[in-house]
């Protein structure tokens, strides 16, 4: 079964100090992990998609299939970047299903960036 | 567009009542979801929707009913809430062409059963 496991429930650093917020994963198959950002008061997004490769608002998250991995990382931590943090893995649609696509979440992690 | 909305904001239940969150969306998203978001725990399925007229379980279903007459609409119903209901409920859409990743969600339902 799949699982995604992000250890840390709440990650405090000061403005300025670099971020790593961890996810891990067990899957048997060909991943695409994600990560979601839920700012207060605000709906859950997508901040980025490991495939994209891409940074978004200074982010970056490489996957690591040796040790199955995917940690968001920011080189300096902003206070608008306090949020909820969640990391997210994708499994290809079962047969008969319709084509969704279900998506499995991460316990979550709260960044708490200190002024 | 509103998006994906969901009604009410906030709800106080006593064990054993019933009553339905309401989700709504104007995008014409043939795929809807409802998760639940509890601490620790993340945000579990509950149910989903892959048109009008189709609706399937995801990871935790028990306790809740879904039902989809319309593209717009899917409406969660508890039949008989209890204590381990109480949580955060999150509708999600996004149309089929896109991965599941893509989803938009509402703004959420804080459900509180005494």
């Amino acid at each position: 079964a799949q699982r995604v496991t992000q250890p840390e429930k709440l990650l405090s650093v000061f403005k300025g100090a670099p971020v790593e917020l961890k996810c891990n994963y067990s899957y048997s198959g060909s991943p695409e992990l994600f990560w979601y950002v839920q700012y207060s008061r605000q709906r859950l997004q997508l901040l980025l998609r490991h495939i994209s490769r891409e940074s978004i608002k200074g982010f970056t998250a490489d996957l690591n299939k040796g040790e199955t991995s995917f940690h968001l990382k920011k080189p300096f931590a902003q206070e608008e970047d306090s949020a909820m943090y969640y990391c997210a893995l994708k499994k290809p649609p079962p047969v008969n299903s319709g084509g969704y696509q279900k998506v499995t979440f991460g316990t979550g992690t709260k960044l708490q960036v200190i002024p | 567009n509103a998006g994906v909305t969901q009604t009410p904001k906030f709800q106080v239940l006593k064990t054993g009542q019933s009553m339905t969150l309401q989700c709504a969306q104007d995008m014409n998203h043939e795929y809807m979801s409802w998760y639940r978001q509890d601490p620790g725990m993340g945000l579990r399925l509950i149910h989903y929707s892959v048109g009008a007229g189709i609706t399937d379980q995801g990871e935790v279903p028990n306790g809740y009913n879904v039902s989809r007459s319309t593209t717009e609409d899917f409406p969660l119903r508890l039949l008989s809430a209890a204590p381990s209901q109480t949580s955060v409920y999150f509708c999600a859409s996004r149309p089929p062409g896109q991965g599941g990743e893509t989803q938009y969600f509402g703004p959420g339902t804080r459900l509180l059963v005494l």
